[in-house]
């Protein structure tokens, strides 16, 4: 097991274009969380799942960011008509019941030009 | 005002220095607390994990949870260079299984030989 896997590792895109990202956990792992990190600041929670069930998601989240979970194993977050205040580090971390703390993986970087 | 403060620092100490860093909160309901470290385009990696009111410690790690005045602490004794890194304290209001997590800024630590 080589922790959890962020893809891809850096995006750039134009402003109004469609990004999405993937995130594969630690297989045992049944809880997975979406983190967002811009520069100088601490992680800002997203949504998380358990299983294929997203159980939270934060009211900063526009409807223009959706995450999915199908088979409760990997997880997509999408970005919809991208902005430039989307840039930011996408951390993706999984953990499971009775678990201590998080793994995180190594984020993806998105740069909206 | 955020739910869990953090001084960014910048923190620079010589090797070898006792470092302290430390995080307040202003919600009681915060029952479990964790410090990440942060490598430079990394993702966190937890390094302390502690239940409500006490001292927890790990090596060179000590971790310092009071409850009462909601401050948390983490020391670090003999730090070495390999210390350098952004330190993220973060927090839960669940019970035992584990969801949400509210982080602080991070503190920007340098340890120089």
């Amino acid at each position: 097991d080589t922790g959890v896997s962020q893809d891809p590792r850096h995006k750039i895109t134009k402003r109004g274009q469609n990004v999405t990202f993937r995130c594969d956990p630690i297989s045992e792992h049944n809880r997975l969380y979406w983190y967002r990190q811009t520069l100088g600041q601490g992680p800002e929670f997203l949504t998380y799942f358990q299983n294929e069930a997203q159980l939270e998601k934060s009211r900063l989240l526009s409807d223009r960011f959706s995450a999915e979970r199908p088979k409760g194993s990997f997880s997509t977050l999408e970005i919809q008509r991208t902005e430039q205040g989307d840039s930011a580090m996408y951390l993706c971390a999984s953990s499971r019941d009775g678990g201590y703390g998080y793994t995180f993986g190594s984020g993806t970087r998105l740069t909206v030009v | 005002q955020k739910e869990v403060e953090q001084d960014p620092g910048p923190l620079s100490v010589p090797e070898g220095a006792i470092v302290s860093l430390n995080c307040t909160y202003s919600n009681s309901a915060f029952q479990y607390f964790m410090w990440y470290r942060q490598y430079s385009r990394k993702g966190p990696e937890l390094l302390m994990y502690t239940y409500s009111s006490g001292n927890k410690e790990d090596g060179r790690f000590t971790a310092q949870v009071d409850k009462s005045s909601k401050y948390i602490s983490l020391f670090i004794r003999d730090s070495q260079p390999s210390d350098s890194a952004t330190y993220l304290c973060a927090m839960n209001r669940r019970g035992s299984t584990l969801g949400r997590l509210y982080f602080g800024r991070g503190t920007q630590l340098t340890v120089w030989p």
